[in-house]
């Protein structure tokens, strides 16, 4: 899998937006760009996924870079409820794998 | 809702005991993983599943072993434990890629201590 870097922590205030970022400068062509979160003492969820354009939903939204070799995870109103570590992940859809490579990812501590 | 559920959430052990950890699901999910993760190490694969009976080597797989006799169960067994693997352990569950979102879901993970 290919390796993204991201920074191991960030903060933001309560009801701000939050742009956490994720370089990705080996991506290939098949690679989809994953975000998962790990709220405090539970497992993994997955946030969004996308491949060249930006793409919304009720979590989160994802901007990708146009030529993808980065990425960001925008939260539009950091809650309490958003502390968690984030995690960017690239898959390979081309692989025909159903691994994911899970690195340290970045701990968002969201301040009252 | 898929559920992923764990046997315990909190499992004290004894260097050199055999331990299993249970994962059932129950949403007929063909693929299963077993992740641990250490602080500053992120999660790591242990072993993975396609199918009944079938069992893939992770990134870690010495030490462990697993089972998969039912699609609904995955276990991990410590033929022995020892102290380097005191760890959370999580168990995930995930069908194949719908169109291109694929989604891997997870269980609430076991802390196991071997003392």
């Amino acid at each position: 899998d290919a390796k993204t870097t991201q920074p191991n922590s960030m903060e933001s205030n309560e009801e701000e937006p939050v742009h956490l970022p994720c370089n990705h400068s080996t991506i290939s062509g098949t690679d989809y760009i994953h975000w998962y979160r790990q709220l405090p003492s539970q497992g993994p969820e997955y946030v969004i996924h996308g491949l060249t354009s930006n793409v919304n939903n009720r979590m989160a939204s994802l901007a990708i870079a146009e030529d993808r070799k980065s990425s960001t995870l925008i939260l539009h109103r950091a809650t309490l409820r958003d502390a968690a570590v984030y995690y960017c992940i690239l898959r390979d859809s081309g692989a025909g794998s159903y691994q994911l490579t899970f690195g340290k990812g970045t701990k968002l501590s969201v301040i009252p | 809702d898929v559920k992923v559920t764990q046997s315990s959430r909190y499992l004290v052990k004894r260097t050199g005991e055999k331990v299993f950890l249970e994962c059932v699901q129950d949403m007929d999910h063909e693929n299963m993983f077993w992740y641990r993760q250490d602080p500053g190490l992120g999660l790591r694969l242990i072993y993975f599943s396609y199918d009944v009976k079938m069992k893939e080597k992770g990134d870690i797989p010495e030490g462990y072993s697993v089972s998969r006799e039912k699609k609904e169960r995955f276990s991990l067994i410590l033929e022995s434990a020892s102290t380097n693997q005191t760890s959370m352990y999580l168990c995930a569950s995930s069908p194949p890629p719908q169109g291109t979102r694929y989604e891997q879901y997870f269980g609430p993970g076991t802390r196991l201590t071997v003392t």
